[in-house]
Parts: C-alpha cells; sequence; structure tokens
C-alpha cells in the first residue's frame, strides 16, 4: 500500500524558514517524480514544486522561486521541501504528492494527508 | 501559465441527477506526438487530500465507479457524473500537466438539492 506522510509544518514567522519531509513507503520511490501541493484556508490547490526521480530536474511555481527548495533522499524514500523568506500567503496544508509515472508530465494518483504551515506574527 | 477554469463555482444537484462540471484551459493541452490530452480530474472531499479520478481526459482510475466520465478536447472538458450519489460530495478540480507550472481550476463544489 502506498503511504505518504508529511511533517515538519508549524507556525512561523514571516521570514522565517521551515523543512518539511515526506516519508514514501508501499513502493519504489526511486522510481517517481515527487509533486507537492499546496492549499490555503477554504481555497482551491495550488502546484508547487516537483523533481525527477534523479533528482537531475526540479521545477517550481513563480511564487515559490528563489525562496523553496524541494529535494529527495531515495536511499530514505524521502522527499523535502525546504522553505525560507516564508510570506503570510505561504500559509496553507502542503501535500507531499507522487505523480504516476517516472517519465513526467503524469497527474498525481498518490497524496499524503498534508502538514499545515502558518506563517504568522 | 496555463490558466483552467471551471464552471459554475457550485452546483446542487437531486439524487439520482446527471451533474455536469466545465473546465476550460487558456491553451490546448493535447500534445501532438502522442496525442495525448495532458488534463485529470480529481474530487476532494472535506478533511481528505484529492483523489484521482479521471486521467488522460478520459481514462477512469481503478475503482472509480463508472458513473464518472471525462470527455473533451483542445481546451473544453467536462466531468459527468451520471447519476449523483450522496458520496459524490465534493469539491471537484480539473488539473493540466502539460506543461509547468501544473495549475488547476478553482474547484466546483457539488452538493445534494
Amino acid at each position: 500500500e502506498v503511504q505518504l506522510v508529511e511533517s515538519g509544518g508549524g507556525l512561523v514567522h514571516p521570514g522565517g524558514s521551515l523543512r518539511l519531509s515526506c516519508a514514501a513507503s508501499g513502493f519504489t520511490f526511486s522510481a517517481y517524480w515527487m509533486s507537492w501541493v499546496r492549499q490555503a484556508p477554504g481555497k482551491g490547490l495550488e502546484w508547487v514544486a516537483n523533481i525527477k526521480h534523479d533528482g537531475s530536474e526540479k521545477y517550481y511555481v513563480d511564487s515559490v522561486k528563489g525562496r523553496f527548495t524541494i529535494s529527495r533522499d531515495d536511499a530514505k524514500n524521502s522527499l523535502y521541501l525546504q522553505m525560507s523568506s516564508l510570506r503570510a500567503e505561504d500559509t496553507a496544508v502542503y501535500f507531499c504528492a507522487r505523480d504516476s509515472s517516472s517519465w513526467g508530465s503524469t497527474p498525481i494518483d498518490y497524496w499524503g494527508q498534508g502538514t499545515l504551515v502558518t506563517v504568522s506574527s | 501559465d496555463i490558466v483552467m477554469t471551471q464552471s459554475p463555482d457550485s452546483l446542487a444537484v437531486s439524487l439520482g441527477e446527471r451533474a455536469t462540471i466545465n473546465c476550460k484551459s487558456s491553451q490546448s493541452v493535447l500534445y501532438r506526438s502522442n496525442n495525448k490530452i495532458y488534463l485529470g480530474w480529481y474530487q476532494q472531499k472535506p478533511g481528505q487530500p484529492p483523489k484521482l479520478l479521471i486521467s488522460w481526459a478520459s481514462t477512469r482510475e481503478s475503482g472509480v465507479p463508472d458513473r464518472f466520465s471525462g470527455s473533451g478536447s483542445g481546451t473544453d472538458f467536462t466531468l459527468t457524473i451520471s447519476s449523483l450519489q450522496a458520496e459524490d460530495v465534493a469539491v471537484y478540480y480539473c488539473q493540466q500537466y502539460y506543461t509547468t507550472p501544473w495549475t488547476f481550476g478553482q474547484g466546483t463544489k457539488v452538493e445534494i438539492k
């Protein structure tokens, strides 16, 4: 059974940093692209970033470029999102998600339960 | 960026009746070299993560009831629930994965009339 479990969310002041982690199990983690998607309270879904199965390609939505970094450790079956210079508008539930194949540009077929990041003074 | 626009924002349908959700992309999400449409539909129930219902515009995922169907081409797409059940109350999103940044529609809330 595919499982994605996020951790690392919490309350952070504007301008602060936070690192989210996602522990993956139940599939060959190293074979899949992985994504982060966020959802502000009461709002819709926003794709944040994704990373190729070997880590050689990374893509970001413009609003987080230069502030967020996606990474992975295939030996630990883990996905990360390093967030810095956080703003109030980054407040959201952050979902770890698996892209459905190893060849990119595919839908997301599994999602974690999400971790809440609140940016507030 | 490709903008995805859904309509309506919400709809109320009687049990057993048809629900239709539309999604329009600001540019084509058809990749001509493989003739695939890079469009998916997701269902999100309160307090839960989204669930993939339809991929490639019309391919129903394993385990998804056949009352859910997807159609469309080019820039206009439709998710149809042929006979609404109580468990279908949710917000539905379309998403293009044709090019980054991947983008979602704003969501359509489906309720029981």
